[in-house]
């Protein structure tokens, strides 16, 4: 399965973007990339994918290197309620989805 | 529009027991897919099933089995369990195969405890 790296953790204030960066240098041409959160004690929360073009939604959005091998998830102002762990996920014609340990975001007030 | 149900919400089991843990799928949607998450880790998928087959199985021993029903709910059962499968059982459904262009849905989770 192609592997992503994400940083621990990261901190943002409150209504400032936040831009979480992703590494997935072995992805392949038919892996979408897949962005998912979770908040304390619920299950996760679906927030953006996209394949080759950056995409944008209510939530946020996602840029994609030009060579894919890297994307950053981009929250346009952060709020306390954005506090949790997002994970960066390929998924492929494997049909399923393998999450690493994420990204902990922590939005100050 | 209902979501994801997941009954019960925990449970406590001994070393050697069976347990069945149920997921309601979100409406219109064929696909489902469970996930054991650890404390401290991300979830990992377990297996997922398409209009009642499975399709698609991770890293788990034969100890643990599903069904999908024709109304897409479905069951995860774990016989002979262990201290390890304490965890949060996820489950997780679309209208396609997951991982490609699909996004899941995911429910609240059961919490099993194995003592």
């Amino acid at each position: 399965d192609a592997k992503t790296t994400q940083p621990n953790s990261m901190e943002s204030n409150e209504e400032e973007p936040v831009h979480l960066p992703c590494n997935h240098s072995t992805i392949s041409g038919t892996d979408y990339i897949h962005w998912y959160r979770q908040l304390p004690s619920q299950g996760p929360e679906y927030v953006i994918h996209g394949l080759t073009s950056n995409v944008n939604n209510r939530m946020a959005s996602l840029a994609i290197a030009e060579d894919r091998k890297s994307s950053t998830l981009i929250l346009h102002r952060a709020t306390l309620r954005d506090a949790a762990v997002y994970y960066c996920i390929l998924g492929g014609s494997n049909y399923k989805l393998t999450f690493g340990k994420g990204t902990l975001l922590t939005v100050n007030p | 529009e209902t979501g994801v149900t997941q009954s019960p919400t925990h449970l406590i089991k001994t070393r050697g027991q069976q347990v069945t843990l149920r997921c309601s799928s979100q409406s219109g949607h064929n696909t489902v897919s469970w996930y054991q998450q650890a404390l401290g880790q991300g979830p990992q998928f377990i297996f997922q099933y398409y209009r009642e087959e499975e399709n698609g199985r991770g890293n788990f021993p034969p100890r643990f089995s599903g069904l999908q029903f024709p109304n897409y709910s479905s069951e995860l059962n774990v016989n002979a369990l262990e201290l390890d499968d304490s965890a949060l059982y996820l489950c997780a459904s679309s209208v396609g195969l997951a991982g490609g262009s699909y996004e899941q849905f995911f429910g609240p989770g059961t919490r099993l405890t194995v003592l």
